[in-house]
């Protein structure tokens, strides 16, 4: 079946610090990519999704590539805020509609 | 805020309970779906309405069910609750058709099953 792997958390940074958070996938089929942000007390946001090899999604500064040979979907962000600490969540879907597989989750935490 | 709002906020029941958890949907959205949140994990999707009608279900028994109204707000029945029911069930909906298929998520019903 699908499933996600993301990189365990928590991730401390320095605010303006690089950011990488790695995710990698298994899927039957050609799935859609995407990254979710959870901020404290609030439901799921799409942040990026990328939907065929070699896209590149990017919002707010963030960008992932959708690597099709690594089976990758690697979170970045050049200059990280501490309006950026949230947790991320790595997902994909396959048969399109609703029904997302996320992975477990990365909190991001920043610090000044 | 997405639009997508979620009744009650917390919930508590005891084991062997029934509750309902309910979701109005971001105005003109005709798709909801629901996921469950443990602690310390991602969202796993539990099954999705359409029109009224279940048209996808993941890895949950039957004592998880749903209900999908006109007005396209929905609900969540959980019978028989058991321990690890308790997580935070999050409320998503979408257009279907629509040529970005984008998800707005509300913000959860956190249930504690003692």
């Amino acid at each position: 079946g699908d499933s996600v792997t993301q990189m365990e958390g928590p991730v401390t940074l320095s605010e303006e610090a690089f950011l990488t958070i790695n995710c990698t996938y298994t899927a039957t089929g050609y799935p859609s990519l995407f990254w979710y942000v959870q901020y404290p007390g609030e439901g799921l946001q799409l942040l990026l999704k990328a939907t065929k090899a070699d896209d590149k999604g990017s919002n707010k500064g963030f960008e992932a590539t959708y690597r099709k040979e690594t089976t990758s979907f690697h979170l970045e962000k050049g200059s990280v805020q501490v309006s950026d600490s949230a947790v991320y969540f790595c997902a994909l879907t396959t048969g399109g509609g609703n029904k997302l597989t996320f992975g477990t989750g990365t909190q991001l935490k920043v610090e000044l | 805020e997405t639009g997508v709002t979620q009744s009650p906020t917390h919930l508590i029941k005891t084991r062997g309970q029934q509750v309902t958890l309910r979701c109005s949907s971001q105005s003109g959205h005709n798709t909801v779906s629901w996921y469950q949140q443990a602690l310390g994990q991602g969202p796993q999707f539990i099954f999705q309405y359409y029109r009224e009608e279940e048209n996808g279900r993941g890895n949950f028994p039957p004592r998880f069910s749903g209900l999908q109204f006109p007005n396209y707000s929905s609900e969540l029945n959980v019978n028989a609750l058991e321990l690890d029911d308790s997580a935070l069930y999050l409320c998503a909906s979408s257009l279907e058709g629509a040529r970005d298929e984008k998800l707005f998520f509300g913000s959860g019903t956190q249930l504690s099953v003692l």
